[in-house]
C-alpha cells in the first residue's frame, strides 16, 4: 500500500480561484510530520508548509493552508487566490519519526497544477 | 551559505565509472538527506545523516551506493560502477528537525 496518495495527477484551475490538492497518508505511528513541496519546471523543490501530527491547528503560510483531518488521514493543501506562478508540480510528503530519530520523507507521486489566465 | 548547494549541477558518465556528488547544507543544519528523482520511480529517499552519523541507510538501492558526511557539514554521495538505471536527479536537503527540509538544486546524473 502506498504511504502517500495523491489522487489528482493533473489539475487545471482558473486564475484567482482557490485550489485544493488532495493528499491522504497511511501510517501507524502516532508522531509524524506532513509536508507540501512545490516543484516548478526549473526543478527546484520549494518547501511550502508543514503540519505536525500533534498540532491542533491547521498550518497556514500566506496563501497556503493545510487542511489536516487526522481521523481521515488527510492533509490537503489549499491555495487561495491562485496565481499564474503557482503552476507547478506539488508533492505531499510524510516523515515518520521512529526510534527517536528523523527519517527521510516519503513522497506522493505529485499533482501537476496548471493555472489558466 | 544561504541555501543548500550541490555540485556538479550536471554529470554525464559512462557505464561502469564511479561518480561523486557533493552537497553543502545550510549552515547550522544538523540533519542532511539524499533523495533521487526519476521518471519511473518518483522521489525516493536514499540516506539520512544526523551530524556525521547515518542512522538510516535503508533507502540506498544497492551496495554500489555509499555516502559520508564530515565535520557535520558537507556530504558526498558516491555511486560505484554506475549503471544506466542510476540516471536521475540526485537531491540533497537539510533541516533543523522537526520542520521543513530545504532542498538544493540537484545534480542531474546521466549514465551512458
Amino acid at each position: 500500500a502506498q504511504k502517500i496518495t495523491q489522487t489528482q495527477p493533473g489539475m487545471f484551475v482558473q486564475e484567482k480561484e482557490a485550489v485544493t490538492l488532495d493528499c491522504t497518508y497511511d501510517t501507524s505511528d502516532q508522531s509524524y510530520g506532513l509536508f507540501w513541496y512545490k516543484q516548478p519546471s526549473s526543478g527546484e523543490m520549494i518547501f511550502l508548509i508543514y503540519q505536525g501530527s500533534y498540532d491542533e491547528q491547521n498550518a497556514t503560510e500566506g496563501r497556503y493552508s493545510l487542511n489536516f483531518q487526522k481521523a481521515r488521514k488527510s492533509a490537503n493543501l489549499v491555495i487561495s487566490a491562485s496565481q499564474l506562478g503557482d503552476s507547478a508540480m506539488y508533492f505531499c510528503a510524510m516523515r515518520e519519526v521512529t526510534g527517536g530519530g528523523a527519517d527521510g520523507l516519503t513522497f506522493g507521486k505529485g499533482t501537476h497544477l496548471i493555472i489558466q489566465p | 551559505g544561504a541555501g543548500v548547494s550541490q555540485s556538479p549541477s550536471n554529470k554525464v558518465t559512462e557505464k561502469g565509472k564511479d561518480v561523486e556528488l557533493r552537497c553543502d547544507p545550510i549552515s547550522g543544519h544538523t540533519a542532511l538527506y539524499w533523495y533521487r528523482q526519476s521518471l519511473g520511480q518518483g522521489l525516493e529517499f536514499l540516506i539520512y545523516f544526523q551530524g556525521n552519523s547515518a542512522p538510516d541507510k535503508s533507502g540506498l538501492p544497492s551496495d554500489r551506493f555509499s555516502a559520508e558526511r564530515t565535520g557535520g557539514s558537507v556530504s558526498t554521495l558516491t555511486i560505484q560502477r554506475t549503471q544506466q538505471e542510476d540516471s536521475a536527479v540526485y537531491l540533497c536537503a537539510s533541516s533543523l528537525a522537526p520542520g521543513g527540509q530545504f532542498f538544493g538544486p540537484g545534480t542531474r546524473l546521466t549514465v551512458l
